[in-house]
Formats: C-alpha cells, sequence, structure tokens
C-alpha cells in the first residue's frame, strides 16, 4: 500500500500525559499537512511542512503542540500535558506540488486520541 | 479568511435515485480549487472531484458531478444512480491556491444516506 499512513490508529491518554503520533506520506511528496477534526465537524488546519521546513502554523497550534519532520519524509505531532479539549481525530495529508495534482491533498486514516 | 458552508447537515436518498449536495464559499480571490472529498464510516477521507476556479467546464467523475457557479459562489455535488456504498460524510472544501500553501478550509459536512 502506497498510501499515507498513521500510527497509532487510536490513543486512550489520561490528562496531563504527552502523546506523539506519527504520519508517512507518500512516497515523494514533499508537503505534508497536519489537519484537527472533531466530532460533527470538518478537518481544521494545524499546520504544514515542505521538505522538512515547517512553514505555517495555525493559530490551533498551542505551545502544547510540535510538529517536526527531521528529514523530510515522515512526521511526528507532539502534545504535551494533554486536555481533554485535545479529543480529536489527528488527520495528516501529503501532496507534491509542480505538478498537475499539485492541490489534491491525499489523506491518512487518522489517529483517534480520547483524552480521559 | 475563506469559509465554506454546507447547509445540509443530513440528507438521505433511495438507492439508484439522484441527490444533490450543497455548498457555498466565500472568498475575495479569483483563482483557487474546490473539492468534494468522501469520509465513510470510520474510514479515510477520500478525494470524489476537484474544481479548477478558472474552468468554466464543470468536473465530472463517473456517477459523481459539480455545478460551480463562480459568480454565485456555490459548488454542489450530484450524485446519480446511488449506491449503498456512497453512504458517507461528504466534506466541500476550498483551496486558496494563491496563498501558497495549499491548506485545505472545510465545510462541516453532510451526513448522505443511501436507503436500500
Amino acid at each position: 500500500d502506497t498510501g499515507v499512513s498513521q500510527d497509532p490508529r487510536h490513543k486512550i491518554t489520561k490528562r496531563g500525559q504527552n502523546v506523539t503520533f506519527r504520519c508517512d506520506p507518500i512516497s515523494e511528496h514533499n508537503r505534508l499537512y497536519w489537519y484537527r477534526q472533531t466530532l460533527g465537524q470538518g478537518p481544521e488546519f494545524l499546520t504544514y511542512f515542505q521538505n522538512e521546513a515547517q512553514l505555517e502554523k495555525s493559530r490551533l497550534l498551542s505551545d502544547r503542540f510540535s510538529a517536526e519532520r527531521p528529514k523530510g519524509s515522515f512526521s511526528t505531532l507532539e502534545i504535551q500535558r494533554t486536555e481533554q479539549g485535545d479529543s480529536a481525530m489527528y488527520l495528516c495529508a501529503s501532496t507534491v506540488p509542480g505538478t498537475s495534482e499539485a492541490d489534491t491533498q491525499y489523506f491518512g486514516p487518522g489517529t483517534r486520541l480520547t483524552v480521559l | 479568511a475563506q469559509t465554506v458552508t454546507q447547509s445540509q447537515p443530513e440528507m438521505s436518498v433511495q438507492e439508484a435515485e439522484t441527490v444533490t449536495l450543497s455548498c457555498t464559499y466565500d472568498t475575495s480571490e479569483s483563482n483557487y480549487y474546490l473539492f468534494w472529498y468522501k469520509q465513510p464510516p470510520s474510514r479515510q477521507m477520500i478525494l470524489v472531484i476537484r474544481q479548477e476556479a478558472y474552468k468554466q467546464q464543470n468536473a465530472t467523475e463517473n456517477r459523481f458531478s459539480v455545478n460551480f457557479q463562480k459568480a454565485a459562489k456555490s459548488f454542489s455535488l450530484k450524485i446519480s444512480d446511488s449506491q449503498l456504498g456512497d453512504t458517507a460524510m461528504y466534506f466541500c472544501a476550498f483551496d486558496q491556491t494563491g496563498a501558497g500553501s495549499y491548506q485545505l478550509t472545510f465545510g462541516k459536512g453532510t451526513k448522505l444516506s443511501v436507503i436500500p
């Protein structure tokens, strides 16, 4: 399968704990996006990377959130000191600019986070 | 800021019938892309159809077609010959190409149920 993959698929944690999610984009897709989707809502943009550079961050990305893409391939999203309001589906997407489908984002299955 | 509005939280359609999902958006830009994504229950989001704003011709993809009215900022999705597998959340999304980041702005979604 050459699609976007995310790990883990589900994460249950207690309030105050740190969690880390991983996203592996489609090979050769140099843009990678993180979105958050709460129940009954559409996804909301969090941040994106062009290769290893984090080029934009949403106001939704508080100081407790940090994202990395150290080698321009996979990315991690860490949430420190989790709060119940962080409970959501975290989606990753990738795309490759400069092609006829540069604007089409391909999504992973998401990581569902539940904070107790 | 761009906004995307889906005014139908839920819809249902009989199998083999046709249904139209509505989407309106707000932007001051002239160059952008519009998408419909499908999110089946507990499954990942997949692209249904995309439309470039500079193209007057409405996009079609098999049983899926759009009615793109640029002046009215309207982008509806028509599903013909509805199938049980079309049951899903459908999200309309906007991509302001000129901003350079290609981040997507989503509507809140329409839950479509196809009834046998």
